[in-house]
């Protein structure tokens, strides 16, 4: 089955600084990726996805890359402030079951004022 | 417009015990998925739902069980509580079977189980 491996654990950097969260996933039949952030008690939400027909989306300061041919996306946050403080997942589809998402183990960024 | 809601939101139990957990999907809504996430850790998939069949199911014990009813909420029980139980359980609607479709999964705020 899908395994999806995130890094780091943990991430602090300076408010206005960009931060990069990298994944891996094992299923080379995987074909969408989702990224949620979570706040302190409160529900996973959606930031931003993509599917591996596209290597790059972008919404506002939020980017996502993909290269298929590594296994490997990223999280790019530009500019960051204050608010984007949460637990990060990255996620894939597990094409042996194509209801299941497979998180990863999640990446605790801290923005430093 | 109302988002995923789930009930209740916190819930102490002891070993042995078992829990029926709650969820409204999103208006429309026909797909509910549950999710268990450990202190620390990513959520981890337990069960789909689409029209009231099951549609997928990950690796859980039997204790857990699910099902939907027609006006497409669902409940998650769990029999026989372990101390490992303990976690958040979340539950996700989407509008078709996500994310093999192009829908996207939309979660609730989830029920912190305790299991003493």
């Amino acid at each position: 089955g899908e395994n999806v491996e995130q890094h780091p654990s943990t991430l602090s950097v300076q408010e206005g600084d960009s931060a990069v969260i990298k994944c891996t996933y094992s299923d080379s039949a995987s074909n969408y990726f989702p990224w949620y952030k979570q706040e302190l008690g409160k529900r996973p939400q959606l930031i931003i996805d993509i599917r591996s027909n596209v290597g790059e989306k972008k919404d506002q300061r939020i980017a996502v890359t993909l290269n298929k041919t590594a296994k490997h996306f990223s999280l790019h946050i530009t500019e960051t402030q204050p608010e984007d403080s949460a637990v990060y997942f990255c996620a894939a589809t597990d094409y042996s079951s194509a209801s299941k998402i497979i998180f990863g183990s999640g990446t605790r960024l801290s923005i430093r004022p | 417009d109302a988002g995923v809601t789930q009930s209740p939101t916190h819930l102490i139990k002891t070993r042995g015990q078992h829990v029926t957990l709650r969820c409204s999907p999103i208006s429309g809504h026909k797909s509910v998925s549950w999710y268990q996430q450990v202190l620390g850790q990513g959520p981890q998939f337990i069960f789909q739902y689409y029209e009231k069949e099951e549609r997928g199911r990950g690796n859980f014990p039997d204790r857990f069980s699910a099902r939907q009813f027609p006006n497409y909420s669902s409940e998650l029980n769990v029999n026989a509580l372990l101390l490992g139980d303990s976690a958040l359980y979340l539950c996700a609607s989407s509008s078709g079977t996500a994310p093999a479709t192009n829908e996207k999964l939309f979660f609730g705020s989830g029920t912190q189980l305790s299991v003493l």
